[in-house]
């Protein structure tokens, strides 16, 4: 079974500032992808970024990026000019491919930002 | 707004109850997901159903079961209901050709008293 372990149950950063948020995971496939999101106050879920693991580059959305070590099994986020907006939870996430089997995501337990003006 | 959507938002019973929550996937697809998400258990997958038919189950409880009707909307239906079923309740949707992204509704706040 998979299982993804976030260690920074809380973390906060100053507006305009970059936060890395960690995530590390295990499993024995070598084909998944990886996933951020996250969950501000309105307690949606939203999606950040996906990463794919057969992908070298590492991913970008806007101010969003992270950085994939897929030896290390290791998937970080980070946030580049912060804004208070950003304050949520994030949740890292894995997925094995889709096949019919079905799939499900496995979430990590999360990391509480606070992004003070 | 992901195009997923859950009804009711919040939902407030008492123990020994039945419920039935309810979600509309995205536009074209097919996948429908639930998810709970409790305080001592955080973000848990419960059960998938593709096109009509169970795909994938999680943790799901026995008192629990789940449905895809031919519209391609769910419902969770969630009976004998205890104290510890009082947890945020997800419905995601994706289109499984799309390397299986999930797009979450807003969720059902349930509450059993």
């Amino acid at each position: 079974a998979q299982t993804v372990t976030q260690s920074q149950p809380e973390m906060s950063v100053q507006e305009a500032e970059t936060v890395t948020l960690s995530c590390t995971y295990d499993t024995s496939e070598n084909n998944y992808y990886l996933f951020w999101y996250k969950q501000p106050p309105s307690r949606q879920m939203i999606l950040v970024i996906r990463q794919e693991a057969y992908k070298q580059q590492n991913a970008t959305e806007n101010r969003f990026s992270v950085n994939f070590q897929k030896a290390a099994k290791s998937f970080s986020l980070k946030i580049s000019d912060s804004q208070l907006g950003d304050t949520a939870m994030y949740f890292c996430a894995f997925m094995k491919p889709p096949n019919r089997h079905g799939s499900r995501l496995t979430f990590g337990e999360g990391t509480q930002l606070t992004v003070n003006p | 707004d992901s195009g997923v959507t859950q009804t009711p938002k919040h939902l407030i019973t008492a123990t020994g109850q039945r419920v039935t929550l309810r979600c509309s996937p995205r536009s074209g697809d097919l996948s429908v997901y639930w998810y709970q998400q409790s305080l001592d258990q955080g973000l848990q997958f419960l059960i998938q159903y593709y096109n009509g038919e169970e795909r994938a189950k999680g943790n799901i409880l026995e008192r629990f079961s789940a449905q895809q009707f031919p519209d391609l909307h769910s419902e969770l239906n969630l009976s004998s209901l205890e104290l510890g079923d009082s947890a945020l309740y997800f419905c995601a949707s994706s289109v499984v050709l799309d390397g299986g992204t999930q797009y979450f509704g807003p969720g059902t706040r349930l509450t059993v008293l």
